[in-house]
C-alpha cells in the first residue's frame, strides 16, 4: 500500500494496553479539532472530534482531551487492538480550513 | 450511504502533461475539499468548493485548479506536471463546509509523475 509518512514519530504499544497519542496545535484561535486514523492504502477516517468549549470527549474505546492553555490535544485508545495499527492525525480548524498535524504511527505489538 | 469516491485510484503521467482527478462526495454533502499528501509535507490543503464556487484556496501554484458541478461532484486539474507533484491526492466532503463540519475523505488518487 501507499506510504503515508516515512519518518513519522512512532508509538509502539502492547496489544491490550492503552495508547496515548499527542498533538500540539498551532493556533490559539482554533475552535474545532478532529482526530483521524489512516490505514495503509486508505484515506483518513474520522475517529472523534471536540470543540473548544469542551476539554474532554469520549467515544467507543477512545477519549480526546483538549488543553487550550498549552495548545495540546491527545487521543487515548483503550485496550489497543491490532486493528488500531495506523497513522493518526490531529486536525485543527480556525477560520476556513483544517490544518493537519504531521501524524503519529501507532504500532501494536502482539 | 456511499462514501466519498475518487477516480482513478492510480495514475502515472510524464512531466509536462496535465491530469484531471475526479471526486464524488457523500450524498447531501455540498462542500468538497482537496488535499495533497506527501511523506515530506504531510496533508496540505489545496482548495475547497461549495455550491460550485471556490471558497478557500491553499498555497499552491496556479497549475492546480478545480471546479465543482451542480451535483456537488468535483474535479481537480494539474497542468504542466512536475516531478514534485507526485503525491496522494485526497478529496474530502462535508455537509456545509469547513465551519465545524467534519471532513469525510475518499481513498485518494495516487499520482506518479515520471
Amino acid at each position: 500500500g501507499e506510504s503515508v509518512g516515512l519518518h513519522l514519530p512512532t508509538l509502539s504499544v502492547q496489544e491490550g494496553d492503552n495508547s496515548i497519542i499527542n498533538c500540539a496545535y498551532s493556533n490559539s484561535a482554533s475552535d474545532y479539532f478532529i482526530w483521524y486514523k489512516q490505514e495503509s492504502g486508505k484515506g483518513p477516517q474520522f475517529i472523534i472530534d471536540i470543540r473548544s468549549n469542551m476539554d474532554k470527549r469520549q467515544g467507543q474505546r477512545v477519549t480526546v482531551l483538549l488543553n487550550k492553555t498549552v495548545k495540546h490535544l491527545s487521543l487515548q485508545i483503550a485496550a489497543t487492538q491490532p486493528g488500531d495499527s495506523a497513522v493518526y492525525f490531529c486536525a485543527e480548524n480556525y477560520g476556513q480550513n483544517f490544518v493537519f498535524g504531521p501524524g503519529t504511527r501507532l504500532s501494536v505489538l502482539p | 450511504k456511499a462514501g466519498v469516491t475518487q477516480t482513478p485510484r492510480y495514475l502515472i503521467k510524464t512531466r509536462g502533461q496535465q491530469v484531471t482527478l475526479s471526486c464524488s462526495p457523500i450524498s447531501g454533502h455540498r462542500s468538497v475539499s482537496w488535499y495533497q499528501q506527501t511523506p515530506g509535507q504531510g496533508l496540505q490543503f489545496l482548495f475547497e468548493y461549495f455550491s460550485e464556487t471556490q471558497r478557500n484556496k491553499g498555497n499552491f501554484p496556479g497549475r492546480f485548479s478545480g471546479r465543482q458541478f451542480s451535483n456537488s461532484r468535483s474535479e481537480m486539474n494539474v497542468s504542466t506536471l512536475e516531478l514534485g507533484d507526485s503525491a496522494l491526492y485526497l478529496c474530502a466532503s462535508s455537509l456545509i463546509g469547513n465551519d465545524d463540519s467534519p471532513l469525510h475523505f475518499g481513498n485518494g488518487t495516487r499520482l506518479t509523475v515520471t
